[in-house]
């Protein structure tokens, strides 16, 4: 079955500590983004790619990090930099042309010990 | 840049009856609008979106209008069901040629009571 796969479901830091999120789809998609949500809002653009090897920030990306070295692949850092780091964290991947739909993956809880 | 509203937050129905939610637009530039649906612990899921140059869509119980004078687009869901709980989101993007950004309203909580 097509899809995304994010992992781990849920994952703990601690103060001071870098984590990485994994992203993988096998929709043969360009297009990846990261989002965060928080309670009572909508989803918030982190990062995107729309092709391997490049990416942009999005509307906060202060506090986090990503790399496009696979098509298929498309991991987000959260660094020691981001002080609110707690959320639930979506991927999402789409074809690469104008206004197709984003499939998102299941999220990523990330919770501060 | 863009921004969505969507209202309201929560809304309650009983089983059977319809379901509304609206949202609005800021850029006119707009021409792609989604609709999803999110469950307790998943992710969002795509249920219907319409393109700007169509005035409505429709796909069984869900339908959705836009009004692109008036910037504002809504879901309609008729004949509710318990499996119809869950939080709803609209979007709104703007074609560049290349994939798109969405940009999301704050979500509406259905809940469908027997």
């Amino acid at each position: 079955d097509g899809g995304i796969t994010q992992s781990p479901k849920y994952l703990f830091r601690k103060e001071g500590q870098n984590v990485t999120l994994s992203c993988e789809q096998n929709l043969n998609h360009d297009a990846m983004y990261w989002y965060r949500q928080d309670p009572g809002q909508g989803l918030r653009l982190i990062y995107y790619s729309q092709i391997v090897n490049d990416f942009q920030k999005g509307d906060i990306a202060e506090g986090y990090s990503v790399s496009r070295e696979k098509k298929e692949s498309f991991p987000l850092a959260v660094t020691s930099a981001q002080k609110n780091p707690t959320a639930f964290y979506l991927c999402a991947s789409t074809m690469r042309y104008d206004n197709q739909p984003q499939h998102f993956g299941d999220g990523t809880r990330l919770s501060i010990l | 840049g863009e921004n969505v509203e969507q209202h309201p937050s929560t809304l309650s129905v009983q089983e059977g009856d319809s379901a509304v939610i609206k949202c609005t637009y800021s850029d006119s530039a707009s021409n792609y609008f989604p609709w999803y649906k999110q469950e307790l612990g998943k992710g969002p899921q795509l249920i219907i979106d319409i393109r700007s140059n169509v005035g409505e869509k429709k796909d069984q119980r869900i339908a959705v209008t836009l009004n692109k004078t008036a910037k504002h687009f809504s879901l309609h869901i008729t004949e509710t069901q318990p499996e119809d709980s869950a939080v709803y989101f609209c979007a709104a993007s703007i074609g560049t040629g290349t994939a798109s950004k969405l940009t999301f309203g704050t979500g509406t909580r259905l809940q469908v009571t027997l």
